[in-house]
């Protein structure tokens, strides 16, 4: 959808090793964003970009970090995974324009599995 | 903070009859409201939002929204149930200048029966 793609689609790791997900969009969106889904809590944003090395922290930004050093390319960073963080992790994109009105895109998500 | 409420875990109806998925929210500021819907393992699409205007919106496959702005609701609806609308339905909530950071609701898993 929107052109884009996360990698990997499915990953099982184990406890204190790092993780980085990838999300890669091909419509030049500016802003970029990570979630979790979880049941009972829908999604929650974790980090989000507003521009190339321009992030900020969303609701649930602990254990995790973010760079993005092209357009196109938005990576989450788990520095030491946790069994808390088993989730599926959805990366999101939307248009340019500081309106809060456009929709956001999102990717097929990443299944996070940690043992 | 804003916030979203979607009260019911589960909505069953049948084929052909009409569907009501429930949303309300709470923000300080005007509202910008989305209605998305997620398939099995696939990201969440978008079906419609509301900005400002007409408190009746039209979106995709036949799916409308109304805003009620006294009882901070959207709710979800849509005519005539197909099968194929059986899915996980989300309703989210951003305010203007805040990012266009989404604050969703848990979901709503409607099923379409025969």
């Amino acid at each position: 959808d929107a052109g884009i793609t996360q990698s990997p689609r499915h990953k099982v790791t184990e406890t204190g090793t790092p993780v980085t997900l990838r999300c890669h969009q091909t419509e030049n969106h500016r802003y970029m964003y990570w979630y979790r889904q979880d049941p009972g809590h829908g999604l929650r944003l974790i980090h989000y970009s507003y521009g190339v090395k321009d992030t900020d922290k969303g609701e649930v930004s602990d254990g995790y970090s973010v760079s993005r050093s092209k357009t196109e390319d938005f990576l989450l960073t788990l520095e030491s995974a946790t069994s808390s963080q088993t989730s599926v992790y959805f990366c999101a994109a939307r248009g340019s324009g500081s309106n809060s009105n456009q929709p956001q895109h999102f990717g097929d998500g990443t299944r996070l599995s940690i043992l | 903070a804003q916030s979203v409420a979607q009260p019911e875990d589960q909505v069953n109806v049948a084929e052909g009859n009409p569907l009501t998925v429930k949303c309300t929210y709470s923000v300080s500021g005007n509202p910008y409201l989305f209605w998305y819907v997620q398939y099995p393992n696939r990201g969440l699409q978008f079906l419609l939002k509301y900005i400002t205007g007409d408190n009746l919106v039209k979106g995709s496959y036949g799916f409308e929204a109304e805003f009620n702005k006294s009882q901070t609701s959207f709710h979800l609806k849509k005519p005539s149930a197909l099968v194929s609308d059986s899915a996980l339905y989300f309703c989210a909530v951003s305010v203007t200048g805040g990012g266009n950071k989404l604050t969703f609701g848990t979901g709503t898993q409607l099923k379409v029966e025969l």
